[in-house]
């Protein structure tokens, strides 16, 4: 099992929808968690960390699940410019970052 | 600013030609990391430098990769001999100790071995 799981997608959306993304990952000791975003043929950038209360920047929401081992993260009135594809990370404490393989979103006129 | 710099951003090899990648992490960072990403397989840890010593490198395929960091400002992934198994895009990323987990990515090297 791998230790942080993504379902692949593509979600395709039109302009102003809401979409939800879900991720598990396997291990408890796991401590901090992220969402990295990708642009087709770019490298991956930080799009924002996970908390325990759980946190928002603009249309973006992020949150966790200790319990359930479950990060999700929200994207409201979604815009073209959202098309991307949205890599789930975990850290266990250590230098490492574990990345998931992403879901792929592609927002349509 | 300048972000973390790769060389080549692109490279078509024959099977069994050597490859060297080249990274110049962001300027103060401390910790240099090299990853490989495939469609079936994602982002993959090769191996990762703090303060130009390699802590982990685990996630190195076998004994055809190697990398160094011989000083702050320059790390090398080298692989010899390539196969084509190998290609992907290869990522080098920094991170600072003021930045907490956060790593920030170079471009990447598109690496095709025929």
């Amino acid at each position: 099992r791998k230790e942080v799981e993504q379902d692949p997608g593509p979600f395709n959306v039109p302009e102003g929808a809401t979409v939800a993304f879900n991720c598990t990952y396997s291990n408890s000791a796991s401590q901090s968690f992220f969402w990295y975003r990708q642009d087709c043929r770019k490298e991956p950038k930080l799009l924002m960390s996970v908390y325990s209360s759980g946190n928002e920047d603009g249309r973006f929401t992020a949150q966790l699940n200790r319990a359930s081992q479950y990060i999700s993260l929200l994207i409201r009135d979604s815009k073209l410019s959202d098309s991307a594809t949205y890599l789930c990370v975990v850290n266990k404490g250590t230098d490492k970052l574990i990345f998931g393989t992403g879901t792929r979103l592609q927002v349509f006129p | 600013d300048a972000g973390v710099i790769q060389s080549p951003r692109h490279e078509v090899t024959e099977m069994g030609q050597e490859v060297t990648l080249r990274c110049k992490p962001i300027s103060g960072h401390n910790s240099l990391f090299w990853y490989r990403q495939t469609m079936m397989r994602g982002l993959e840890l090769l191996i990762y430098f703090n303060n130009n010593v390699p802590i982990d490198d685990s996630g190195m395929p076998e004994d055809r990769f190697s990398a160094k960091m011989p000083n702050a400002s320059f790390s090398t992934l080298k692989i010899q001999p390539s196969e084509p198994r190998d290609s992907a895009v290869y990522f080098c990323a920094s991170r600072g100790l003021a930045g907490g987990f956060e790593q920030f990515f170079g471009p990447g090297t598109r690496l095709t071995v025929l």
